[in-house]
């Protein structure tokens, strides 16, 4: 069945270092993958989403690639900043027409001075 | 950008009690959704809704009802509310019509049952 893993509970790093959250999936048919973010106290909204046409989303200095072969969409920033602190949730939609999505059990990025 | 409410955003509810969370979306999204956000588990889908009048169950619906009068409202209903449900519940809203679907959340009902 469909699924999304994301191993890293928690990512603790210094700012200034570059970020990659792991997450792979397994999906019945042709994949969608997001990644939301979560700040404390606030609502998941979307960070970014892969595309049809295998082209790379960015948002706020950060990209994630959609692997088919590795079944993968690490989310990877270059620069880690002090506001990125955040819950990052995986997610796959689901396959047919109900836009469901099934997430990650999210991971939590802690970025220190 | 897409406006999701929820209330109440904080409730305490005794064992057995009933207890609904209300959610409103302004964006005439066909499909709405209630999650529920553990630590340890994530975020997992309770109900869900194609429209005015359907409720689909998700992954985990026992113990949970949900109620979609209009396009516009879905309700979250715990009959006999548990210890068990406590937990923070998101509401999300969604076109559901393009291969990918965007879901905006609203800011979340913190539950406690006592």
């Amino acid at each position: 069945g469909d699924s999304v893993t994301q191993t890293e509970g928690l990512v603790t790093l210094t700012e200034g270092l570059p970020v990659m959250l792991n997450c792979t999936y397994q999906s019945t048919y042709s994949p969608f993958l997001f990644w939301y973010v979560q700040h404390l106290n606030e609502a998941p909204k979307l960070l970014l989403k892969s595309f049809t046409d295998n082209k790379r989303p960015e948002h706020q200095g950060f990209h994630a690639t959609l692997h088919k072969s590795s079944s993968s969409f690490h989310l990877q920033k270059s620069s880690a900043q002090l506001s990125d602190s955040a819950l990052y949730y995986c997610a796959l939609r689901i396959t047919g027409n109900t836009g469901k999505l099934i997430f990650g059990l999210g991971t939590t990025l802690q970025v220190q001075p | 950008e897409a406006a999701v409410t929820q209330s109440p955003r904080n409730k305490v509810a005794v064992t057995g009690g009933k207890v609904t969370l209300s959610c409103n979306q302004t964006n005439n999204h066909n499909n709405m959704y209630w999650y529920r956000q553990d630590t340890g588990h994530g975020l997992r889908l309770i109900h869900y809704s194609y429209g005015a009048g359907s409720t689909e169950k998700g992954d985990i619906p026992d113990g949970y009802k949900a109620s979609r009068p209009s396009q516009e409202n879905f309700s979250l209903i715990l009959e006999l509310a548990t210890p068990s449900q406590t937990s923070v519940y998101f509401c999300a809203s969604g076109s559901g019509t393009a291969s990918q679907n965007t879901l905006y959340f609203g800011a979340g009902t913190r539950l406690s049952v006592l």
